[in-house]
């Protein structure tokens, strides 16, 4: 199936611990992008990249790395997880014209 | 800053009772406006894109409308599987193609 796939779906951590979350798309985007869900279910973008070169990066900590070894998969590290951290990340893609986002299914993130 | 609101926060509908979502925006250089649906623990699923004020798309129960200032969902007729949250966003006249989500509102359709 032709999709964006995340793993894990669900990653429950403590405080301290560092995790990744891993994203591929075989749509053929060139562009791929974190979002984060919060509690109010307000998504807002982390990260772009397109064809492996950084694009966006808002104002999120610098304990959040993303890594893109090639232009189907972006990953997102996470330093010293911290309990503000607990949301829904979202991977998702686009072709180079920007239209046309595909989400993945989320990977919710819950911090203890 | 582009600023995206949506109202109401949630609605509770009867089945076949017709109701409107609203998207209010305030951006410079809107490039496209998004609606789409998103079920408890999935993704975002796209449904309408609308580049221009006037412009209508439709697809089953729901119609997307856009002015420059706000764009409508119009849900006819809705059934018990119309019941999920629908996000507007909006994509501006930047090389990024982030797009910047309202809150969403919940639709919940009782049968």
């Amino acid at each position: 199936d032709t999709a964006v796939s995340q793993t894990p779906k669900y990653l429950v951590t403590q405080m301290g611990n560092d995790k990744s979350i891993k994203c591929e798309q075989n749509l053929g985007h060139d562009t791929m992008y974190w979002y984060k869900q919060d509690s109010k279910k307000f998504l807002k973008i982390m990260f772009s990249y397109n064809n492996k070169e950084l694009i966006i990066n808002e104002t999120v900590p610098n304990r959040f790395s993303p890594k893109s070894p090639d232009k189907a998969h972006l990953n997102l590290h996470i330093n010293s997880l911290e309990l503000g951290d607990s949301a829904v990340y979202f991977c998702a893609s686009t072709p180079s014209t920007g239209v046309g986002y595909t989400f993945g299914s989320g990977t919710r993130l819950t911090v203890v | 800053e582009d600023q995206v609101t949506q109202s109401p926060e949630a609605l509770r509908l009867q089945e076949g009772e017709s109701s409107s979502l609203n998207c209010s925006y305030t951006v410079s250089g809107l490039r496209g406006l998004f609606w789409y649906r998103q079920d408890p623990g999935k993704g975002p699923e796209f449904l309408f894109t609308l580049y221009s004020a006037g412009e209508e798309k439709e697809k089953e129960r729901l119609k997307a409308t856009l002015t420059k200032k706000e764009s409508f969902l119009h849900i006819t007729a809705p059934k018990p599987e119309d019941s999920a949250t629908y996000l507007c966003a909006v994509q501006t006249g930047s090389n990024d193609y982030k797009l910047s989500f309202g809150a969403g509102t919940t639709v919940t359709v009782r049968a």
